[in-house]
């Protein structure tokens, strides 16, 4: 059973357009909303993460929308670069030390940026 | 600092062989996680370390061994390859929360 459901697998956004995708759970107990980003033949690196007390978090051209009572987080990139190109995933982990800092990742969403 | 390296970056086995894929952090974290990515899957758990001389199943650890004699290294075993294992491994270490990742390693088993 997948913790972490992420939407679309794909997406196609033009330059200077905002790229949203999307990530919803089920486990209430998660407290910790990460976002990375990964460029092909690298490994995930951190973008933007957010906690539930806060609904959104805003770094650069980078924001998180987080929805408590739907369960679900969004990543909007404004103003897409052709160098945001890349795969983007969502994870949530619970707090804790019986949980061990154990990650669920989505499925993650390749963003093509046309220039 | 290197932050977390693996080594090797690729290989290729045959059905049945074994291999050890190295990882190393200097960053002094306690908590180290090894991952494999297969298309459409994102990254899922094979084991996980929160200290040295500790591991733990992940959510798919079968076919897969670990061991953490020292804190700053993190080894994932093979003991006999299945075409199934064919992926790309990623380490990661976290002090807590933020966990950083390896560069991967591709690994194909024919």
């Amino acid at each position: 059973q997948q913790q972490v459901k992420q939407s679309p697998q794909s997406l196609i956004v033009q330059k200077g357009g905002i790229s949203i995708i999307n990530c919803a759970y089920e486990n209430t107990a998660f407290d910790y909303f990460p976002w990375y980003q990964q460029f092909p033949g690298k490994g995930p690196a951190l973008l933007i993460a957010i906690r539930p007390d806060v609904s959104e978090k805003k770094e650069g051209r980078f924001t998180i929308s987080f929805n408590k009572s739907a369960k679900q987080f969004s990543l909007h990139i404004m103003d897409s670069q052709p160098g945001d190109s890349a795969t983007y995933f969502c994870a949530a982990s619970m707090g804790g030390v019986d949980n061990f800092n154990k990650f669920y990742f989505g499925s993650g969403t390749k963003l093509n940026v046309k220039p | 600092n290197a932050g977390v390296t693996q080594t090797p970056k690729f290989r290729v086995l045959k059905t049945g062989q074994s291999m050890t894929l190295l990882c190393a952090q200097d960053m002094n974290h306690e908590y180290m996680y090894w991952y494999r990515q297969d298309p459409g899957m994102g990254l899922r758990l094979i084991h996980y370390s929160v200290g040295e001389g500790t591991t733990a199943k992940g959510e798919v650890p079968d076919g897969y061994n670990v061991s953490r004699l020292k804190k700053q290294n993190f080894l994932l075993g093979l003991e006999s390859a299945a075409p199934s294992q064919t992926s790309v491994y990623f380490c990661a270490s976290s002090p807590w929360h933020e966990q950083y990742f390896g560069p991967g390693t591709r690994l194909t088993v024919t």
